[in-house]
């Protein structure tokens, strides 16, 4: 089965400054990979999409972007924080193409 | 209306309790249903896959309506180790959409 790593696991960071969560993912290949947010007492919110290194799709108009430079290697970025990017931020995986994901274990951004 | 929708709670039950959840959808053509569970602060997992005809795994009933587009989840016999938020979930075009959870709390 597949181990998906995150980090960092918890950052404070200014308005402003610049962001880069990575996700990697261990034990398959050609996996889909997501990145969602959760908003404080809220629901899961989907970011981004990737069926492959290079395909990225977005789900809403924001401050962040996504890539994929590797197969099993998911990057999350904002050149410029806001306030309301402060969240969890999980990436997920679904190797067996049934819709079934598995998730890292987090992390945690607070923008003050 | 939002794609998936939850009764938020929060369901506070005793112990041996049984408790009901339900879910409704919106998109008809949605092929994939799942139950997940969120400990506090914590990444979500999968509790079980809801099936057509219905499933069940111990404690837990998963129960699906097509016609009326909901889902549902139910605990009989509940723990204190039961306390979470459980996360229902659907297929979108290239995704699952999760809905907002429901937080349960069994207490002694």
């Amino acid at each position: 089965s597949q181990t998906i790593h995150q980090w960092p696991a918890t950052l404070v960071q200014p308005v402003g400054s610049p962001l880069s969560l990575e996700c990697t993912v261990e034990g398959t290949s050609n996996p889909n990979l997501y990145w969602y947010r959760q908003a404080a007492g809220r629901g899961l919110q989907l970011l981004f999409y990737s069926v492959g290194i290079g395909q990225i799709s977005s789900e809403v108009p924001q401050n962040l972007s996504a890539s994929r430079p590797q197969d099993r290697q998911f990057i999350l970025s904002s050149k410029k924080l806001l306030l309301s990017d402060s969240g969890f931020y999980l990436c997920a995986c679904d190797s067996s193409g049934a819709n079934v994901l598995t998730f890292g274990a987090g992390s945690r951004l607070t923008v003050l | 209306r939002k794609e998936v929708e939850q009764d938020p709670g929060p369901f506070n039950v005793p112990e041996g309790a049984t408790v009901a959840f339900n879910c409704t959808y919106s998109n008809s053509a949605s092929q994939s249903f799942f139950w997940y569970r969120q400990d506090c602060r914590k990444e979500p997992k999968l509790l079980m896959s809801v099936y057509s005809s219905g499933n069940e795994d111990g404690r837990f009933t998963a129960q699906l309506n097509r016609a009326s587009q909901y889902i549902s989840l139910l605990i009989r016999d509940s723990k204190l180790s039961d306390s979470a938020t459980y996360l229902c979930v659907v297929n979108g075009n290239n995704d699952m959409r999760f809905g907002a959870g429901t937080r349960l709390t069994v207490k002694p």
